[in-house]
């Protein structure tokens, strides 16, 4: 079965705090795509990074970073020092190997609150 | 810029009635996708296609068609509108297997 389970519906914190959005996915391709997406709320979806099977360096993007770690089958991502944009609800999705082309399936998402 | 739009952005139809969702990219991408967004479902796919003439169905196509008749559109038809097709309805563009979907703005349905 193909499949990614984000267990955290919601996330609350104080800005400033370091926050991680836990990712577990499930497929039996040896190649396949992570992804990470960004939806604030104002709705739209933005592409944060995208990551494939054969790679499991760790990637930092200024305050962000992901860790993919294929022996535990997750891709978690962390908001450092966390602002109040980050605010948003964060979709994880996984693209299964070539028998499944294109398709993309996503997590249910986690919605993440930055406090002031 | 290339980009991917929707429209309308909302609409508001009744029980019955048939609703075309626009979509329209200029990435000249070949890959479009159709998906819906509902509380508690993240993103579910409706329908596909892979080029021209190429349409495939996703998880949830019950209710629904596109058609594929250039690269830029892959319009979205709902037949007889149904209350529980209510969502936010997203298309999405890739150039190609596996690559990264770009989404549109969205569309807010609502089916009274």
């Amino acid at each position: 079965a193909q499949k990614v389970t984000q267990a955290q519906t919601e996330i609350s914190v104080v800005e400033k705090e370091d926050v991680t959005l836990d990712c577990v996915y499930e497929t039996r391709d040896t190649t396949y795509y992570l992804f990470w997406y960004k939806q604030p709320p104002s709705g739209e979806l933005v592409f944060l990074i995208r990551r494939n099977s054969f790679d499991e360096q760790n990637e930092i993007s200024g305050r962000y970073s992901w860790n993919f770690q294929k022996s535990t089958s997750s891709f978690n991502f962390t908001i450092t020092a966390s602002q109040v944009v980050d605010s948003a609800v964060y979709f994880c999705a996984l693209s299964p190997g070539y028998s499944s082309a294109s398709k993309i399936i996503f997590g249910s998402g986690t919605r993440l609150s930055i406090r002031p | 810029d290339a980009e991917i739009t929707q429209s309308p952005r909302h609409k508001i139809t009744e029980t019955g009635r048939q609703v075309t969702l626009a979509c329209h990219q200029t990435w000249n991408h070949n890959n479009m996708f159709w998906y819906r967004q509902d509380l508690g479902h993240g993103l579910r796919l409706i329908h596909y296609s892979y080029g021209v003439q190429d349409t495939n169905k996703g998880e949830v196509s019950d209710g629904y068609s596109v058609s594929r008749s250039n690269t830029e559109d892959l319009p979205l038809t709902l037949e007889s509108a149904a209350s529980s097709q209510t969502s936010v309805y997203f298309c999405a563009s890739s150039q190609g297997v596996q690559e990264t979907q770009y989404f549109g703005p969205g569309t807010r349905l609502l089916v009274l």
